[in-house]
């Protein structure tokens, strides 16, 4: 049982190019969650989908964009990478968003840009 | 946004101690959530509480939710070197679909 699977664990681009990092989970999770984190700041949510079909700003989503491909599966892609977008990326699904539901998080995507 | 303060930011303690975290908010929260993170992995769920006042307990771990529901604390008991990590809070409004976090407290333990 993997939970949630983030690719790759470790990425680094140079400034402008463009990336996508996948996230996939096997909990049969109905909602599913970006989050990036950098040093002293804690997590901080990038876009989120509640549900297949819908996506949502988080608290930092400005040079993301995300694609909810299917219920399995939420990715995450940098359209002109920056160097302040350097950062260690997690995924997180629930079962559901609000209520009772606590998130689950992968192994997190290390991104470096130069 | 809404904001949880976490603390302290970093704790150095002795192997056998025992550890004391919390979390606070100017705003009132229906769940509140304990994650550990190791280095290089992501946050584990430690414990989650749902009502206030709850007091829940996951082996040498002990965590309450505030009677305000706008805070929470987590302490541990006999620390061993394996308790090392960040530890994080989050918070969750009532009715809300996202998460609020602290800023983690960092625990070091010496042998």
């Amino acid at each position: 049982n993997a939970g949630v699977t983030q690719t790759p664990k470790f990425q680094v681009l140079k400034t402008g190019q463009s990336m996508t990092l996948q996230c996939a989970q096997d909990m049969n999770h109905n909602s599913m969650y970006w989050y990036r984190q950098d040093p002293g700041m804690g997590l901080r949510l990038i876009y989120y989908s509640a549900s297949e079909g819908t996506t949502d700003k988080g608290e930092v989503p400005n040079g993301y964009n995300v694609s909810r491909l299917n219920k399995r599966e939420f990715s995450l892609r940098l359209e002109s990478a920056a160097p302040s977008q350097t950062s260690v990326y997690f995924c997180a699904s629930s079962l559901r968003t609000g209520g009772n539901q606590p998130q689950h998080f992968g192994d997190g995507t290390r991104l470096s840009i130069l | 946004g809404q904001q949880l303060n976490q603390s302290p930011q970093s704790m150095f303690i002795q192997e056998g101690e025992d550890v004391s975290m919390n979390c606070t908010s100017s705003s009132i929260f229906n769940t509140w959530l304990w994650y550990k993170q190791d280095p290089g992995e992501g946050p584990v769920l430690l414990i989650a509480l749902y009502k206030a006042g709850e007091l829940t307990s996951n082996g040498r771990l002990t965590a309450q939710f505030g009677i305000t529901r706008k805070d929470s604390f987590l302490n541990i008991s006999a620390s061993i070197p394996s308790d090392v990590g960040i530890y994080f809070c989050a918070g969750q409004l009532s009715g809300a679909q996202k998460l609020v976090f602290g800023q983690g407290t960092r625990l070091t333990i010496n042998p």
